[in-house]
């Protein structure tokens, strides 16, 4: 199986900031990476796919990146919405393996 | 609209079986690889299993296999999760979700997904 190693599990950001989280995975998965965003009592929401495609409606300011083992996803000028945790997901073999988790937090 | 509404989870006691359901609305199950994610309390996502769009294909993670089976009803758009010798640990919100795509592997992601279904396993 695949692990999916995200870091850092949790960060501190205020509105408006930067912030990029990290997904490596154990073996290549090519460019199969999800991203998911998870609220509270929430299911999770599908942002981002092959590593870099935007799914629709998604805001532009969600940026996937990287290919291979090590990919990124980047929130540029963070809004209060988007506090909550974000996953990473493999999808190139089974089973689809989620990576730990980050939760972003409101400095 | 697409939807996808879970059912089926109660308190049960270890040892015991349990059916899950999931009715769609909005497109047809057998066109989609469908799946089951469940997350534990306080806990991240952990995928359960997955189903091509024709049946053919069907995989588990490891601590489900030979346990759980996973299927669907086309007639009535549905999608099912059969549980059996349940334990403590499959205690857990469980999610069905359907794929981008009508393949197993090979993904791009789940793009829609029911509010859960609680399970909880407990004497």
């Amino acid at each position: 199986d695949i692990q999916m190693t995200q870091s850092p599990s949790s960060l501190s950001a205020s509105v408006g900031d930067r912030v990029t989280i990290t997904c490596r995975s154990s073996q290549t998965i090519h460019n199969y990476l999800s991203w998911y965003q998870q609220k509270p009592g929430k299911a999770p929401k599908l942002l981002i796919y092959v590593a870099s495609t935007l799914q629709g409606g998604v805001p532009s300011r969600f940026r996937g990146g990287g290919s291979g083992t090590e990919f990124t996803l980047s929130i540029n000028s963070l809004q209060p919405e988007d506090f909550a945790t974000y996953y990473c997901q493999q999808t190139y073999i089974t089973p689809p393996s989620f990576g730990g988790g980050t939760k972003v937090q409101i400095k | 609209e697409v939807q996808l509404v879970e059912s089926g989870g109660i308190l049960v006691q270890p040892g015991r079986s349990l059916r899950l359901s999931c009715a769609a609305s909005g497109f047809s199950v057998d066109g989609y690889a469908m799946h089951w994610v469940r997350q534990a309390p306080g806990k991240g996502l952990e995928w359960v299993s997955g189903i091509s769009w024709n049946s053919d294909t069907m995989d588990y993670v490891d601590s489900v296999r030979g346990r759980f089976i996973i299927s669907r009803d086309t007639a009535k758009n549905s999608l099912y999760l059969q549980m059996n010798s349940l334990r403590a640990e499959d205690t857990a919100m469980y999610y069905c979700a359907r794929d981008k795509l009508a393949r197993l592997g090979n993904g791009w992601g789940f793009e829609d997904w029911g509010q859960g279904t609680l399970v909880t396993v407990s004497s």
